[in-house]
């Protein structure tokens, strides 16, 4: 098995600008989730799906944050518009039930 | 919410020495996980716990979970470089969703 696998790896991009984060869970595994990690706060949950479906999405900063799982092997989050605070290290990871698998992250730098 | 209080945050070692960390929380939980991460990377799954009392090693790794079931503690024996690192513990609550600690960070002195 692959892992997760998430893309890109890095990200630069100028404020404003839409900023797309991909995940590919590993097969089999029914939750997904989206963490991001700054040296201030650590890791955030962000949100989870179970099944494909959002389960919580209370960790959200902000409507610019929204994501996706339109079927079980592909998730998505995004940043519309994008600004300097957003810039951190963003996770997937997939789990079966617990004990998370986590991706590589994307490093994201929003200038 | 619940939290997990994780110590120490950083620590700086010689090759060679014991390290500990432990984590505390005011609720009880079922299940703790210990997790590292190295730089540029997700965390990876250690050790985990299922039993309170229970002592479970992974090589040079021990991981205990406390019997009050509020706390757990982690050893690494004679370190090596390789072992720097962040370390984080977490807990598993009712919805099967994990708290985390926020990490202790090893660093080993040259």
């Amino acid at each position: 098995d692959a892992g997760v696998i998430q893309s890109p790896r890095h990200e630069v991009t100028e404020m404003g600008q839409e900023v797309t984060l991909r995940c590919k869970p590993i097969s089999g595994h029914n939750s997904l989730f989206w963490y991001r990690q700054t040296m201030m706060r650590g890791l955030e949950l962000l949100i989870y799906f179970n099944n494909n479906v959002p389960i919580d999405d209370s960790g959200m900063p902000e409507d610019r944050f929204s994501a996706k799982m339109p079927n079980a092997s592909f998730s998505t989050l995004k940043i519309q518009p994008s600004e300097p605070r957003d810039s951190a290290v963003y996770f997937c990871a997939s789990s079966p039930l617990y004990g998370y698998t986590f991706g590589s992250g994307t490093r994201l730098t929003v200038v | 919410g619940q939290q997990l209080n994780q110590n120490p945050q950083s620590m700086f070692i010689q090759e060679g020495e014991d390290v500990s960390m432990n984590c505390t929380s005011s609720s009880i939980f079922n299940t703790w996980l210990w997790y590292k991460q190295d730089p540029g990377e997700g965390p990876v799954l250690l050790i985990a716990l299922y039993k309170a009392g229970e002592l479970t090693s992974n090589g040079r790794l021990t991981a205990q979970f406390g019997i009050t079931r509020k706390d757990s503690f982690l050893n690494i024996s004679a370190s090596i470089p390789s072992d720097v690192g962040i370390y984080f513990c977490t807990a598993v609550d009712s919805n099967y969703q994990l708290i985390w600690g926020a990490g202790t960070k090893l660093i080993i002195k040259p």
